[in-house]
This record gives C-alpha cells, sequence and structure tokens, in this order.
C-alpha cells in the first residue's frame, strides 16, 4: 500500500518553529483529512491533532495542524528539548479502504 | 481514564500462529473503532486492521490481508488479533489503539517475534 510522503529529517534551534509536512492524495489526505502522531521510542505515539486541524484535550497549543489540497502541515511552535521525536502523519484512504501513515519524520531540536 | 492492554505476544517460529488481545475499559467500547497498528525494529508504524463496532466486515493491510483476522468481543471489551502463518517479517510491536478521527489511545503494546 502506497504510503504519505514525509521529509525524513528536520533540524531546528531551541525556541524556534517547525513545520512539517505531509503529502497524499485526493484518497486520503485530500478528502479524509489527516492525523498527527508524535512518537518518543519506548513509549506509545501521542496524538496531536486529527480531522486535519482538530488538538485533543491536553495537547499544547504549540501544536498545530492545516491542510491545503493534499498535504497536510504540522506547525511546532517555541521548540522545546522534548519536542525532539518522531512524527507520524496518518490519514484513511478511501481508495485502500485502510489507514496509511507516512514513513515519519524525524525532529531535531538543536 | 481510558485504558487499553494488549496480551498474547511472544517468540514464535515461522509458520505457526499467535492470537493476541486487547482489554479496553474506560469508555464505551461498542461507540468506537479499535485498531491494531504494529512496528518493526527500526521501522515506523505501520496500519493492520479494524473491524468497525457492530458490523460483521472489517479491513486490513494488504501485507496480512488473508494470514491476519480481527474480532470484537463486545461482552469482554476486547479486540483480538488472530495471526496466521506468520513470517519473519511480521515481527513488530503490536500496538492496540483507540480510534476518533486519529489514532487517540494507545496501549503498550505487545511484542511479537518470528524466528527460527
Amino acid at each position: 500500500q502506497a504510503g504519505l510522503t514525509q521529509p525524513p529529517s528536520v533540524s531546528k534551534g531551541l525556541r524556534q518553529t517547525a513545520t512539517l509536512t505531509c503529502t497524499g492524495n485526493s484518497d486520503n489526505v485530500g478528502n479524509e483529512g489527516a492525523a498527527w502522531l508524535q512518537h518518543h521510542r519506548g513509549n506509545p505515539p501521542k496524538l496531536l491533532s486529527y480531522r486535519d486541524d482538530n488538538r485533543p484535550s491536553g495537547i499544547s497549543e504549540r501544536f498545530s495542524a492545516s491542510r491545503s489540497g493534499n498535504t497536510a502541515s504540522l506547525t511546532i511552535t517555541g521548540l522545546q528539548p522534548e519536542d525532539e521525536a518522531e512524527y507520524y502523519c496518518s490519514a484513511w484512504d478511501s481508495s485502500l479502504s485502510a489507514w496509511i501513515f507516512g514513513e515519519g519524520t524525524k525532529l531535531f531540536v538543536l | 481514564q481510558v485504558q487499553l492492554v494488549e496480551s498474547g505476544g511472544g517468540v514464535v517460529q515461522p509458520g505457526t500462529s499467535l492470537r493476541l488481545s486487547c482489554v479496553a475499559s474506560g469508555f464505551t467500547f461498542n461507540h468506537y473503532h479499535i485498531h491494531w497498528v504494529r512496528q518493526a525494529p527500526g521501522k515506523g508504524l505501520e496500519w493492520m486492521a479494524t473491524m468497525p463496532p457492530a458490523e460483521s466486515y472489517s479491513f486490513y493491510a494488504d501485507s496480512v490481508k488473508g494470514r491476519f483476522t480481527i474480532s470484537r468481543d463486545s461482552s469482554k471489551s476486547t479486540v483480538y488479533l488472530q495471526m496466521d502463518g506468520l513470517r519473519v517479517e511480521d515481527t513488530a510491536l503490536y500496538y492496540c489503539a483507540r480510534e476518533i478521527g486519529g489514532f487517540a489511545d494507545w496501549g503498550q503494546g505487545t511484542l511479537v517475534t518470528v524466528s527460527s
């Protein structure tokens, strides 16, 4: 199954802003919207946003998500050391009748 | 609070079977999709399967279609993943997750190792 396209890594400085992208097509991101997960190895993933720009309770306002066409974005402001993690996007693909993930973006906070 | 607890993992030989369980609590079980998601060593997240509540059909990733079977027991608030014909490449940490339009709640995972 084809996945969503994410850059392998992004590096930003402390207190800077990082924007991560996730590109799909009209069967998944463009139609159903995307969800974003933060994953620190050794712990279960944490949902940061869903259906494009909905933030679960308890998630910091420093994390915001959006979508333009078939590309979803996650913006993290005021980067902190604990934001260094793997970030995955996911979406339901109506053509495949399956959920698909991106390969993940490793965010480095310098 | 929402809790998902996986069990049933282990070390098995190729071609054999395992059944994973995911016991849910803290929410109305029949109102939510529960999914199985795995992560192989050094790899990313991979969605496996889901079965909509109160439905008889299910959805699978191509990589496991025909080998894995998902089922739900509402009386036990439990979702199962029957894994047959296991392959070395099925070695992974298997999570169950509750979906709200994204995978909102996760268990700690159960490790499956397929090795000869």
